[in-house]
């Protein structure tokens, strides 16, 4: 996905209600998708991955969902709350010792 | 377990003059290293990867450089800053044989005046 030349979108969401943030991949050989979350001045930090074998894996208040038909990926987060605001990116790989490719990122912002 | 620090967190640097950013992994022998840019409210943009000492990949044409003198220490630099160069700066590594899962630094911001 392509990462530059873009400013991010922006997610606005109520605090307690669920949120989807969805992303396009276009390499159909990918087959690892991870979800990062990067707070305001910090590195990105893991929230939850899946391998393409899977179309659903859930964490605490996190949901992956994969459609690999449509390359598509989404994270829906439950009960949205203010910690939770931050910008989101997608990533894929095509495997063992392949890059990350990142893709725009979203910016979630919680209102109170 | 693993951990990685990068140096300094802010910087504030004139244009025209040198910049070197330093990270160092601990906790894992032969990582693969990468050097990313994210500019205000954008994306990351990937700058360098490294799978060993002295092995540098560089993604885009740039006036950057990096360098990883040790296993687990990796290095970006500049002779001469531009404004362009203002950023964010992401230090991360990999686990070879794994899927690529990076794990960052907590990022140095750099800003060129």
């Amino acid at each position: 996905g392509e990462s530059v030349g873009l400013h991010l979108p922006t997610l606005s969401v109520q605090e307690g209600d669920n949120s989807i943030i969805n992303c396009a991949y276009s390499n159909s050989a990918s087959d690892y998708f991870i979800w990062y979350k990067q707070e305001s001045g910090k590195g990105p930090q893991f929230i939850i991955d899946i391998r393409s074998n899977m179309d659903k894996r859930q964490g605490q208040r996190v949901t992956v969902l994969l459609n690999k038909t449509v390359k598509h990926l989404s994270l829906q987060i439950a009960a949205t709350q203010p910690g939770d605001s931050a910008v989101y990116f997608c990533a894929e790989s095509t495997g063992a010792n392949s890059k990350l490719t990142f893709g725009k990122g979203i910016t979630l912002s919680v209102r109170p | 377990s693993q951990t990685i620090h990068q140096w300094p967190a802010t910087l504030v640097q004139p244009v025209g003059s040198p910049l070197s950013l330093e990270c160092t992994v601990e906790g894992t022998s032969n990582p693969n290293l990468y050097w990313y840019r994210q500019a205000a409210g954008r994306g990351l943009q990937l700058l360098f990867y490294s799978v060993g000492i002295g092995q540098i990949s560089s993604e885009v044409p740039q006036n950057l450089s990096a360098s990883r003198p040790q296993d687990r220490q990796f290095i970006l630099s500049s002779k001469k800053l531009l404004l362009s160069d203002s950023g964010f700066y992401l230090c991360a590594w990999s686990v070879l044989s794994n899927t690529g899962e990076l794990f960052f630094g907590e990022g140095s911001r750099l800003t060129v005046l």
